[in-house]
């Protein structure tokens, strides 16, 4: 089974409106953390957001929101208020094992594509 | 300021050459990991570290080695490089932590085998 699916390979938005990309994830471990990046066509990497697996509260940052719900074993990621420069790829990625040998995997990431 | 350094960020090499891609952190992170994005499957983890002496193999560890002498550097070596090995690479550091440790990624390097 594949450890994150993101099903969503290309999004469309209008500009100021909200969208969610759509994150699961597979795993025993009880302990995880589940990451959001940003890629832009520049190529970096840049992390939005993340929630650990004992987190009671769903994590904010700014425009970014995670909706985590641990049961569904979804971390969808909510964007606010959608602006020209958050076209970009977007990554979710878990990392297991917290507490000895870490590893991490990523899907295979959404296209978003915010239209003035 | 804080950062991942890759060396070098572009490089065309041909089979069976050897080559090594450097990475450097001056942030004092104990993991490392090397990643590899290919258009399609995201990123996939080479392998990674979790100090000094200490490494261990991802998704895709075949044909890469790798070393930790310092918490610094980690190296990504081919020893013969392929063609199904072209690819852009991406180091990462974080610290060791339960809790939120985002990753550090380096400016990744694009490497094309012949």
């Amino acid at each position: 089974a594949q450890k994150i699916t993101q099903t969503q390979p290309g999004m469309f938005v209008q500009e100021k409106e909200a969208v969610t990309l759509d994150c699961t994830y597979d795993t025993s471990d009880p302990s995880y953390g589940l990451f959001w990046y940003k890629q832009p066509s520049s190529g970096e990497m840049i992390f939005l957001i993340y929630q650990g697996s004992y987190d009671q509260q769903n994590a904010t940052e700014g425009r970014y929101s995670l909706n985590f719900q641990k049961a569904r074993k979804s971390a969808n990621l909510v964007i606010s208020a959608s602006q020209l420069g958050d076209s970009a790829m977007y990554f979710c990625a878990m990392r297991e094992g917290l507490e000895g040998y870490q590893k991490v995997t990523f899907g295979i990431g959404t296209k978003l594509q915010v239209i003035p | 300021e804080a950062q991942v350094t890759q060396n070098p960020r572009y490089l065309i090499t041909v089979t069976g050459k050897k080559l090594t891609v450097t990475c450097s952190q001056n942030m004092n992170h104990e993991y490392m990991s090397w990643y590899r994005q290919d258009p399609g499957l995201g990123l996939r983890q080479i392998y990674y570290s979790m100090n000094v002496e200490v490494t261990d193999k991802g998704d895709v560890p075949e044909g890469y080695k790798v070393s930790r002498k310092e918490k610094r550097n980690f190296p990504l070596i081919l020893e013969s490089p392929s063609p199904n090995q072209t690819s852009l690479y991406f180091c990462a550091s974080s610290p060791i932590s339960a809790g939120n440790t985002e990753a550090f990624f380096g400016q990744g390097t694009r490497l094309t085998v012949v």
